[in-house]
Parts: C-alpha cells; sequence; structure tokens
C-alpha cells in the first residue's frame, strides 16, 4: 500500500525557517517524481515544488522560488521542503504527493501537515 | 502558461448525476489533466486520468461512477448514482515542462 506521511508542520514566526519532511512507503521511492502542494485556510490547491527522479531536476512555483528548497533522499525514502523567510501568506497545510510513474498527473497524496506563520 | 477554469459550485439530488467541466485556457484545449476529490477536512484523493483523446484512467479503488470525458479544450468529470459522500470538492490539473497547475476547485453539494 501506497503510504506519504508529512511531518514537521508548526507555528513560525514571520521571517522564521522550517523544514517539512514526507516519508513514503509501499513503493520504489526513488522511482518517482515527487511534489509538494499546498492549501491555505479555506483555499484551493496551489502547487509549490517539484523534484524529479535523482534530485537533479527542481521547479518551483513563482510565489516560493528563491526562499523554499525541495530535496529527497532515495536511500531514505524521504522527501524534504526547506522553508525560509517565511510570511503569512505560507500559512497552509502542506501535502506532499507522488506523480505517476512516466506521468505528470499526481496519483497518491498524504494527510498534510499544517504550518501556521504568526506572531 | 496554461491556466484551468472550475465553475466554484455545483448541486445535484442524490441518486442524480452531475457533470462537472474544467475549461483550459487558449492554445492548451490539446492538454490532458487529472481529477483529484477532496472531502471535508481530508487530504486530496486521484480520481483519474483524462487524456486529451477523451479516455481516461482510474485511479486505485475509484469506482465506475466516476467517469471523464472531453470537448475541445473543455474536460469533464461525471459523477453518476450520486451519493452523499460524495459531497466535495473537486479539482483538475494539469502540467507543463516545470508546472504543476490545479483549477480553483468546484465544491459539490448533494441535495
Amino acid at each position: 500500500e501506497v503510504q506519504l506521511v508529512e511531518s514537521g508542520g508548526g507555528l513560525v514566526k514571520p521571517g522564521g525557517s522550517l523544514s517539512l519532511s514526507c516519508a513514503a512507503s509501499g513503493f520504489t521511492f526513488g522511482s518517482y517524481t515527487m511534489n509538494w502542494v499546498r492549501q491555505a485556510p479555506g483555499k484551493g490547491l496551489e502547487w509549490v515544488s517539484s523534484i524529479s527522479t535523482g534530485g537533479n531536476d527542481r521547479y518551483y512555483a513563482d510565489s516560493v522560488r528563491g526562499r523554499f528548497t525541495v530535496s529527497r533522499d532515495n536511500a531514505e525514502n524521504s522527501l524534504y521542503l526547506h522553508m525560509n523567510y517565511l510570511g503569512a501568506e505560507d500559512t497552509a497545510i502542506y501535502y506532499c504527493a507522488r506523480e505517476g510513474w512516466g506521468e505528470q498527473n499526481f496519483d497518491y497524496w498524504g494527510q498534510g501537515t499544517l504550518v501556521t506563520v504568526s506572531s | 502558461q496554461v491556466v484551468l477554469t472550475q465553475s466554484p459550485s455545483a448541486s445535484a439530488s442524490l441518486g442524480a448525476s452531475v457533470k462537472l467541466t474544467c475549461t483550459l485556457s487558449s492554445g492548451h484545449s490539446s492538454y490532458a489533466i487529472a481529477w483529484h476529490q477532496q472531502l471535508p477536512e481530508k487530504g486530496p484523493r486521484y480520481l483519474m486520468k483524462l487524456n486529451s483523446d477523451g479516455s481516461h484512467s482510474r485511479g486505485d479503488g475509484i469506482p465506475d461512477r466516476f467517469s471523464g470525458s472531453r470537448s475541445g479544450a473543455e474536460r469533464y468529470l461525471t459523477i453518476s448514482s450520486l451519493q452523499s459522500e460524495d459531497e466535495a470538492d473537486y479539482y483538475c490539473q494539469t502540467w507543463d515542462t516545470g508546472i504543476r497547475v490545479f483549477g480553483g476547485g468546484t465544491k459539490l453539494t448533494v441535495l
């Protein structure tokens, strides 16, 4: 069974930093492109970042480029998102999502971890 | 850049069918999309991929009450025999080089 479990969310002050993790199981993690998607309170889904199987290709939404860094450890079956210079607009539930093998549609999602940016 | 447009809300009666629409922006009418369901207070769940030729492939465990189709730049999700547990937000998603895109979502109410 494919499982994606996010962790690391919490309360952080404006301007602060936070790192999220996503533990994957039930599939060959290193064979799949992975993504971070977020959802602000009461809002829709917003794609944040994508990382290729080997980690060589990384893409970011304009809203986070230069502040967020995506990485992965295929040996540990883990995906990460390091977030700097956080602002209130970054308050959201952060989900990790797997892309289908050889596809670009997301086919599995985690349950999310909440990040709250507030003083 | 590709943009997806969805109506904010839709409603249909228990046991009926409903067709949700996702419209691709000009110049992107050949793109494939995916549909995702988000139940209240839950994470999203993948429903299906809808290819540019109108064929679709459902995710694991998704019942055949959920089907996809297309017409031009419009992509549809049809849910038949509506059940109360189908009340949710539905998002379409597409992709291009270096970017993934979501529609704004449609909130479906089952009457």
